[in-house]
């Protein structure tokens, strides 16, 4: 099993950003999907939310509420995040991860991708 | 503000054992499955511990946890040098319907 995040983000205040993960060696199905967790500078980790391997359903943070879009693209076993409106707050490394979640909850991320820098800067 | 409480700092000697404590409510820990993960500095975190107790076949068994009630432990024992990182306990919040992680602790090898 292996996730590859895209490269480093600089971004501006106001301005969105968009993360992928790419997923291999393993079979993407409805209930084993990606969440997304993000570890500000010196902070810990964060969980954000988790979208489907079939792209039906999303769980989302209350902090990332209104803001964060989750999807999977099947075709080509690839997640993605795109937060909007970014602040400071924002600036973290945003990992993906490897999730099983049932209807009634999840279960942690057990593979994790390298992680990808976004920096929320004027 | 996470909902898991962890205690920031553990230590001890190389050999000796440490434990890790992870602290919840009724709509985390006490209702559904704790994993553990372990952070070296700079690196991706790694899964240690699911379903509570289970670990990964690649995790020796000087890891282990368990779960009573709303709270969670994390054992190291034969503590090596290599452990020094940062540790953290993951759950499901029924009440938020997300997941959360505790504080995180870091342990340090005396």
């Amino acid at each position: 099993v292996q996730l590859v995040q895209s490269g480093v983000e600089v971004k501006t205040p106001g301005a969105s950003v968009k993360v992928s993960c790419m997923a291999s060696g393993y079979t993407f199905n409805p209930l084993l999907g990606i969440c997304w967790v993000r570890q500000a500078p010196g902070q810990g980790l964060e969980w954000l939310g988790w979208s489907s391997g079939d792209n039906t359903k999303t769980y989302r943070a209350q902090s990332v509420q209104g803001r964060a879009t989750l999807t999977t693209d099947t075709s080509t076993n690839t997640a993605y995040m795109e937060l909007t409106s970014l602040t400071s707050d924002d600036t973290a490394v945003y990992f993906c991860g490897r999730e099983f979640c049932d209807a009634a909850r999840c279960f942690g991320p057990d593979y994790w991708g390298q992680g990808t820098l976004v920096t929320v800067s004027s | 503000q996470s909902v898991l409480t962890q205690p920031p700092s553990v230590s001890a000697a190389p050999g000796q054992k440490v434990s890790i404590s992870c602290s919840g409510s009724t709509s985390n820990i006490g209702n559904n499955h704790v994993t553990w993960y372990r952070q070296l500095p700079g690196t991706v975190p790694k899964l240690l511990i699911y379903e509570n107790d289970k670990r990964p076949s690649d995790i020796p068994d000087r890891f282990s946890g368990s779960k009573s009630g709303t709270s969670a432990t994390l054992v190291i024992t034969g503590l090596q040098t290599g452990d020094e990182a940062d540790y953290y306990c993951g759950t499901w919040d029924t009440s938020l319907s997300a997941g959360v992680f505790g504080t995180g602790t870091k342990v340090t090898v005396l």
